[in-house]
C-alpha cells in the first residue's frame, strides 16, 4: 500500500529560481513528515521535517508546507542551486514508528 | 566520524549463499532501523530495534531474513539462501526517541550495502 506518493518523478529548474516538490499521503495517523535528499551511491540525508501540529517549517533556503486537510506537503527551495540536484524523498511516520517513503523526485537545477 | 556506518558497501554473491551485513548506529541513538531500496523506489521498511529489542518486522522480511542487535549497539542483518529478488540496497538508520520521550526524531541513514545476486 502506497501511503506516501510523489507523483512527479522528475523536476528541472533554472538556477536561482524556486523548486517546488510535492508529496501526498493517505494515512491520517501520520504525525511527522520529513524530506530527505539522496545523492548517487550515498544514503538519504535528512533535510527538514515538520510536525503535524504545524503548517510551515523553514530552514534557510528550505521550507516545508503541510496541508493536513488535503493530506499534502511540499518542499520549497529558494533560490535553487546546482548543488541541490539530487533525488528528494518525502517520508512520514507516526509515534516514532517506521517511516513510509515516496518513490522520490529527481531534481535537476540547471546553471 | 559520528554518522551511521554500514559494512560492507558492496556485496556480490551467488544465488543460494548466505550474506551478513553490519550496521553501527550513531552512538547515542537507541533506535535502529533496516530498510531495503530497489531502483526507482523509496526505501521500504524491514525491521527496527529499540535498544536490543526487535519491536516490529515488515511482511517483506521473510523467514530467510534475520536481524539482531545483541547489545543494543551494532546490528546485523543476515539473508539466508539468497535469491535474485534480494538484489537491492540495504539501508540502516538510527534515531533517538521512542515511546515515553514525547518527541518524534528524524532517522539518520548510513550509505547502505548494495547486494548483487549472480
Amino acid at each position: 500500500d502506497q501511503q506516501v506518493k510523489q507523483n512527479s518523478p522528475s523536476l528541472s529548474v533554472q538556477e536561482g529560481r524556486i523548486s517546488i516538490l510535492n508529496c501526498d499521503y493517505t494515512n491520517s495517523m501520520f504525525d511527522y513528515f520529513l524530506w530527505y535528499k539522496k545523492y548517487p551511491a550515498e544514503g538519504p540525508t535528512f533535510l527538514i521535517s515538520i510536525s503535524s501540529i504545524k503548517d510551515k517549517n523553514e530552514d534557510g533556503r528550505f521550507t516545508v508546507f503541510l496541508n493536513k486537510s488535503a493530506k499534502h506537503l511540499s518542499l520549497h527551495i529558494v533560490p535553487s542551486q546546482p548543488g541541490d540536484s539530487a533525488v528528494y524523498f518525502c517520508a512520514a511516520f507516526y509515534n516514532n514508528n517506521d517511516m513510509r517513503f515516496g518513490a522520490g523526485t529527481r531534481l535537476t537545477v540547471k546553471p | 566520524d559520528t554518522g551511521v556506518s554500514q559494512d560492507p558497501r558492496h556485496k556480490i554473491t551467488k544465488r543460494g549463499q548466505n550474506v551478513t551485513f553490519r550496521c553501527d548506529p550513531i552512538s547515542e541513538h537507541n533506535r535502529l532501523y533496516w530498510y531495503r531500496q530497489t531502483l526507482g523506489q523509496g526505501p521500504e521498511f524491514l525491521t527496527y530495534f529499540q535498544n536490543e529489542a526487535q519491536l516490529e518486522k515488515s511482511r517483506l522480511l521473510s523467514d530467510r531474513f534475520s536481524a539482531e542487535r545483541p547489545k543494543g549497539s551494532f546490528s546485523t542483518l543476515e539473508i539466508q539462501r539468497t535469491e535474485q529478488g534480494d538484489s537491492a540496497m540495504y539501508l540502516c538508520a538510527s534515531s533517538s526517541g521512542g515511546p515515553g520521550t514525547g518527541s518524534n526524531q528524524p532517522q539518520h541513514f548510513g550509505d547502505g550495502t548494495r547486494l548483487s545476486i549472480l
